[in-house]
């Protein structure tokens, strides 16, 4: 299957700094990319969907100005979480779509832990 | 209701036996379907993807869609301790956006 490198795996930062967590296509163009959060055993929760060149579409109760996403490029999308708090603490997963009505594939997943 | 609905197990089985896991779905606008493997502390990896109804074999997997009764199956043939994992079906509904059923983790027992 295609390939979607997600960057960093784990982060560790102090509480009121900034993360920037960074998915990129390898091996094709993503015109949609997702981010989701995962707490431990709950399934997938998506918090934003970006088109390459558009604003992203958030879901219902995710702060777009401490979820900042950019989908600059159509291989590479990214996700700063803003004034982290320790509540912000859990695993991010991207995933990306070539185009509509096509299989998604995810990232490795990045765990931030906010101290 | 929730769009997806998938039992959260956890589900153990003895190695070598056939594993069954089931979702079902609230959303007749659904046309394709996934199921995806997620080991602990990683991304989900893409098992199967089906348009429609009907069955997909790929290996020790076949994934079954019944459309008429909303319901998704992926089966694991010959099961290995290496297929322990939380198992997650997924749909679209052509809007690009996929929803996602909790997970079943899966334990196979050597």
């Amino acid at each position: 299957g295609a390939v979607v490198s997600q960057h960093p795996s784990r982060v560790i930062c102090k509480s009121g700094t900034s993360v920037k967590i960074e998915c990129r296509s390898l091996d094709f163009q993503a015109t949609t990319m997702f981010w989701y959060r995962q707490f431990p055993k709950q399934s997938l929760m998506l918090m934003a969907t970006s088109n390459e060149g558009s604003k992203a579409t958030y879901e219902q109760g995710v702060e777009k100005d401490k979820f900042l996403i950019n989908h600059a490029s159509l291989t590479l999308s990214t996700l700063t979480v803003t004034s982290a708090h320790p509540e912000d603490s859990s695993f991010y997963i991207c995933s990306a779509k070539e185009g509509r009505n096509t299989e998604a594939f995810f990232g490795q997943g990045t765990r931030l832990t906010v101290v | 209701q929730k769009e997806v609905e998938q039992d959260p197990g956890p589900l153990s089985v003895p190695e070598g036996a056939i594993v069954s896991l089931n979702c079902t779905y609230s959303n007749s606008a659904f046309q394709y379907f996934m199921w995806y493997r997620q080991y602990s502390r990683k991304g989900p990896e893409l098992l199967m993807y089906t348009y429609s109804s009907g069955n997909k074999e790929d290996g020790r997997f076949t994934a079954q869609v019944d459309k008429s009764s909303k319901y998704i199956s992926l089966f694991i043939r010959d099961s290995q301790p290496s297929d322990s994992a939380t198992y997650l079906c997924a749909s679209e509904g052509g809007d690009d956006k996929i929803i996602f059923g909790k997970g079943t983790r899966l334990h196979i027992l050597p």
